[in-house]
Order: structure tokens, then C-alpha cells, then sequence
């Protein structure tokens, strides 16, 4: 069965600073990945996927992706976090012929 | 935007009653997908359909239901309400079943006294 973990259920980050949001996956064969950001009482919107090619993923907004196959994790970063940056974010993983499934999701917390 | 748009964007109703939502896709997308998101289960995948067939079922109960329309737009009953449903029903669309990302509406909150 395909799992998600976000370890982290808060992350706090001074603006300016990067930032890191942790992803790791379960799941036999290759995945796809994707990370979502929710603002409040709003639906997620799309930031980026992995699907085959560079390890590096660029998505919206300045975020980019590292997929590692070895440690099946899937982080997301940004060089220099915004204060508009805090927000819910979710890793997603699915298979060909799989549903998406979604991890708990990470609270991002930029301070000015 | 994401494009996909949601009705009604809150609902209150009692215990016992039966509720519609609706979803209407990204113009071009043929896969719809109605997830549940509360405090304590997270985003729960219920059910996917893809032009018209349902494609895959998650957790979702057998007190719900949803069909696909043959315009694509999708609607997701809910009956025989209780309290523990209240939470937020998001429909989300894609163009196919594959590894395309998934476009999320604004969501419903549904609120069960």
C-alpha cells in the first residue's frame, strides 16, 4: 500500500531564511509526487511534480522539489521563505492505476 | 482560479437529512475526485470518476454516493447525515487518470447540528 509521511506537523521559519519541508514515501515501482499548498479556507493549490527526469523540480511561487530515490523522499524547499508563505502544505504519491493519497500535511510558519 | 468551481460553499443542515454538493470541472478535464477534509482524518480520497464510469472508490461510506454527468460535472449525495460529517468536501479534476496533477475547487463546509 502507498503511505505518506510528513514529519513534521509545524515548521517554523524567519523570513528571508530557507526553508524546508520534509516528504517521505511508501510505495513499490515509480511514484509520481506532488506537493499542494492550502491557504486558509481555501481549496490546495497545485505547486509542483515529479514524475521522471531531474531529480530538481521547479514548481510555483519559488518552490522547488528534490526527489531521492534512495531515501524515497520528496522535500520541498524555497532559498528564501515570505511571511505569505505560511500556509498548509501536502505531499501527495500515486502509482499508475493507484488513487492519489495524501500526507497529514506540514504547517509552514514564515515570521517576520 | 483553478478553474473547477463548487456548490454551495457552506451548508447547514441537521442529523438525518441528505445533502448535494456539486462539482463542475476544468473545461477539458475528464476525471473528477471528491475528497473529505476534517481535523482529525486529514485529506481522505472518497471516490474518482473518469468521463462518466466510476474509476476508483477510497474511504468512502456507504451513505454517500456521487455520479458524473455526461457534461462532466459531478455531484456527491450525502444522506442519512451525523455530526462526525461535518467537515470540508473538496472536488478536484484532472485530464486524465494518470500522473497529471489534480486541480482543487474552493471546497464545501458542511456543517451537521
Amino acid at each position: 500500500a502507498q503511505s505518506v509521511a510528513q514529519p513534521e506537523d509545524q515548521v517554523n521559519v524567519a523570513e528571508g531564511n530557507p526553508l524546508t519541508v520534509k516528504c517521505t514515501y511508501s510505495v513499490s515501482g515509480n511514484p509520481y509526487l506532488f506537493w499542494y499548498v492550502q491557504y486558509p479556507n481555501r481549496g490546495l493549490q497545485f505547486l509542483l511534480k515529479y514524475i521522471t527526469g531531474d531529480n530538481l523540480v521547479k514548481g510555483s511561487y519559488g518552490f522547488e522539489a528534490e526527489f531521492n530515490k534512495s531515501q524515497t523522499s520528496f522535500h520541498l524547499k524555497k532559498p528564501s521563505a515570505l511571511v505569505s508563505d505560511s500556509a498548509l502544505y501536502f505531499c501527495a504519491v500515486k502509482r499508475d492505476g493507484q488513487n492519489f493519497v495524501f500526507g497529514p500535511g506540514t504547517r509552514l510558519s514564515v515570521l517576520p | 482560479d483553478s478553474g473547477v468551481t463548487q456548490t454551495p460553499k457552506h451548508l447547514i443542515t441537521a442529523t438525518g437529512q441528505r445533502v448535494t454538493l456539486r462539482c463542475s470541472p476544468r473545461s477539458g478535464d475528464l476525471s473528477v475526485y471528491w475528497y473529505q477534509q476534517s481535523l482529525d482524518q486529514g485529506l481522505q480520497f472518497l471516490i474518482q470518476y473518469y468521463n462518466g464510469e466510476e474509476r476508483a472508490k477510497g474511504n468512502i461510506l456507504e451513505r454517500f454516493s456521487a455520479q458524473q454527468f455526461p457534461d462532466l460535472h459531478s455531484e456527491l449525495n450525502l444522506s442519512s447525515l451525523e455530526l462526525g460529517d461535518s467537515a470540508l468536501y473538496f472536488c478536484a479534476s484532472s485530464v486524465g487518470t494518470a500522473g497529471g496533477a489534480q486541480y482543487f475547487g474552493p471546497g464545501t463546509r458542511l456543517l451537521v447540528l
